[in-house]
């Protein structure tokens, strides 16, 4: 069965450092998605992505963040410049023109 | 803005019975969506449910929607040791992004 894959599965940085965390959607889905979770916090949604942009983002989603389909397969999710608070789980999701989202496994980013 | 909130936070149970987790939420709902986590993995899609149904099931899931009271519930019965899990409802509204609750933490003792 297709499924969303996410790497690394986890990310040690330090405070400051640019990362890429990087997903591969299911192939033929249209719909791609990033959101955090926080330890012991709520799932919370940062971007969505449709026709090669932004369809929507959040208020998390600031000037730090930023993603990118640099070929067609992969959706990769940039922080430029890491804060302690960054450090949560990153689930990329995608989906085809129905509703349900398909959610990868996600990587753990710890900011140190 | 959308807010789903599940409770219990924490339920515990026996294997053979039924759990029972329910979400209210604050805005109109294009639809609810249920998911399963097990610790520190990713999110599994469970059910969804439209606006415009009152109840649906998938094997040992029933889910209903009450859109009048903005709320919803999942019952998962004759639960089994794997089904230990975090259970999340998520609504969709007029745009594409899901809104997560807060989650029920579900164990089940074997």
């Amino acid at each position: 069965e297709p499924e969303v894959t996410q790497t690394p599965s986890h990310q040690v940085t330090q405070m400051g450092q640019e990362v890429i965390l990087r997903c591969v959607p299911i192939s033929n889905h249209l719909y791609f998605y990033w959101y955090r979770q926080i330890l012991g916090q709520k799932v919370e949604f940062l971007v969505s992505f449709y026709n090669n942009e932004i369809s929507e983002k959040s208020e998390i989603f600031d000037d730090q963040f930023s993603v990118e389909r640099p070929d067609g397969s992969n959706f990769t999710l940039k922080i430029r410049s890491t804060k302690l608070e960054d450090s949560a789980m990153y689930f990329c999701a995608s989906r085809t023109m129905g509703n349900e989202q398909f959610f990868g496994p996600g990587t753990r980013l710890t900011v140190l | 803005s959308q807010q789903g909130e599940e409770d219990p936070q924490a339920l515990s149970i026996q294997e053979g019975e039924n759990a029972t987790m329910n979400c209210s939420y604050k805005t109109s709902i294009n639809n609810l969506q249920w998911y399963r986590q097990n610790s520190g993995r990713g999110l599994v899609h469970l059910i969804l449910i439209r606006s415009n149904e009152r109840e649906k099931h998938s094997g040992r899931l029933r889910v209903t929607l009450d859109t009048s009271k903005k709320s919803s519930s999942l019952l998962i019965t004759a639960s089994r040791a794997a089904d230990t899990a975090s259970y999340f409802c998520a609504t969709r509204g007029a745009t594409n992004k899901l809104i997560f609750g807060t989650g029920t933490l579900l164990a089940v003792q074997p």
